[in-house]
């Protein structure tokens, strides 16, 4: 098991472009998390999967930006249009266990720079 | 709604000194507890937890107790060593959710020095 990956690890571009951001979880792992986490600041909670299936955004999440898990597997983060807010580090985190015993295992992150 | 909050960093410490971190919660129920540790370049690694009150996680020295009375999860260690550079997120899975998405705390800095 080789954890969390996620890909880009940076991600430089420019004002009004769209980006795209992968997340492949831990195998076993049928639950998927996004945060979104600035400088100074802890993670905030973005979006949540279980399975396939999208059950939670964050009013955090724009229009602009849409996640997919397509078969329940890996997940895109895509952001439309992107502003100079939108600079931050994009975390993605699986877990299995449910309840209290939650744990969730974070991947490294892609750090996004909006110039 | 539920919200967590820690004590400001950064917090310096001499090696061997002993270390507290105070975190403090607030929720409608009764969450678990979380500390996640983030090295300098690395990701969040989970450190230590706790799911119900009075219960104590520890791990690697490090040690917090879910304190109910007080709605606090203070971390500690005994005595700290520079490899514990790091910054420190407490944070609470929001149970009411039916998702268990974490609620962080702003993070502690913690330099130690030789």
């Amino acid at each position: 098991d080789t954890g969390v990956s996620q890909n880009p690890r940076h991600k430089i571009t420019k004002r009004g472009q769209n980006v795209t951001f992968r997340c492949d979880p831990i195998s076993e792992h049928n639950r998927l998390y996004w945060y979104r986490q600035t400088l100074g600041q802890g993670p905030e909670f973005l979006t949540y999967f279980q399975n396939e299936a999208q059950l939670e955004k964050s009013r955090l999440l724009s229009d602009r930006f849409s996640a997919e898990r397509p078969k329940g597997s890996f997940s895109t983060l895509e952001i439309q249009r992107t502003e100079q807010g939108d600079s931050a580090m994009y975390l993605c985190a699986s877990s299995f266990t449910t309840g209290r015993n939650n744990e969730q295992y974070f991947g490294p992150g892609t750090r996004l720079t909006v110039t | 709604g539920d919200s967590v909050t820690q004590m400001e960093g950064p917090v310096t410490l001499s090696e061997e000194a002993f270390l507290t971190i105070n975190c403090t919660y607030t929720a409608t129920g009764y969450p678990s507890l979380f500390w996640y540790v983030q090295y300098p370049g690395e990701g969040l690694q989970l450190l230590l937890k706790a799911t119900k009150a009075d219960d104590k996680g520890s791990n690697k020295g490090f040690e917090a107790t879910y304190r109910k009375e007080t709605t606090s999860f203070h971390l500690e260690k005994g005595s700290v060593q520079v490899s514990d550079s790091a910054v420190y997120f407490c944070a609470l899975s929001d149970l009411g959710s039916n998702t268990g998405k974490l609620i962080f705390g702003q993070g502690t800095t913690l330099q130690v020095k030789p």
